[in-house]
């Protein structure tokens, strides 16, 4: 399974800022991943990242509030955009595993927006 | 698209005692579904999964078993101990989509075991 590490682990911001969060992989990936996850809730998917192309954003998330970069095959970013309290949540990075079916997950990085 | 129920929201057992976690799903097209483990203040494990031509697949304490007639798979742990207190989420996909998954997500299962 692929080690997936992400900065910062937490922060504390204020509403109107930006936060870019990082994500790195030890190997090679084509497809990342980022997602959601608000307090006690499921995961969401925010967007699929691939490597030489513009991310895919899902329904209800947009590219000016959730930029993405993807400039190498380990490691992407994810910007939470002029922020507010609701964007207090989760945010994680996962990777497809080799086989293309397994999904493996960060340990997230914990967003409080004050 | 997919949608995931998952029961129960909570569950609380004694150590030793088996634990069920049940999901059902509505795309008879889903093939693939990984259980994730979740504990505090980390991110989520993949712990166990099957495909849709298993009926079902045990890895030690944990079994994961699947009717695809029914639409639903359950997580089975046995002899628990309080280590295996967590947050457990369910998920269905239908594979490849655009040469990999993007899984639907059960809103998770907090098991709580009491030593």
């Amino acid at each position: 399974s692929a080690v997936i590490s992400q900065k910062p682990s937490r922060d504390i911001c204020q509403r109107g800022t930006s936060l870019t969060i990082q994500c790195q992989v030890d190997s090679q990936v084509t497809m990342m991943f980022w997602y959601r996850q608000q307090p006690g809730q499921s995961l969401t998917l925010i967007a699929t990242a691939n490597q030489g192309s513009e991310a895919t954003y899902e329904s209800g998330f947009v590219i000016d509030k959730f930029p993405i970069s993807r400039p190498n095959l380990t490691f992407s970013t994810l910007t939470v955009s002029n922020m507010s309290p609701e964007d207090s949540s989760i945010y994680l990075c996962s990777v497809a595993g080799g086989g293309d079916y397994e999904q493996y997950f960060g340990p997230g990085t914990r967003l409080t927006v004050t | 698209g997919e949608n995931v129920e998952q029961h129960p929201s909570t569950l609380s057992v004694q150590e030793g005692d088996s634990a069920v976690i049940k999901c059902t799903y509505s795309d008879s097209a889903s093939n693939y579904f990984p259980w994730y483990k979740q504990e505090l203040g980390k991110g989520p494990q993949l712990i166990i999964d099957i495909r849709s031509n298993v009926g079902e697949k045990k890895d030690q304490r944990i079994a994961v078993t699947l009717n695809k007639t029914a639409k639903h798979f359950s997580l089975h742990i046995t002899e628990t101990q309080p280590e295996d207190s967590a947050v457990y989420f369910c998920a269905a996909t239908i594979h490849p989509r655009g040469g990999s998954y993007i899984p639907t997500f059960g809103r998770g299962t907090s098991l709580i075991v009491h030593p």
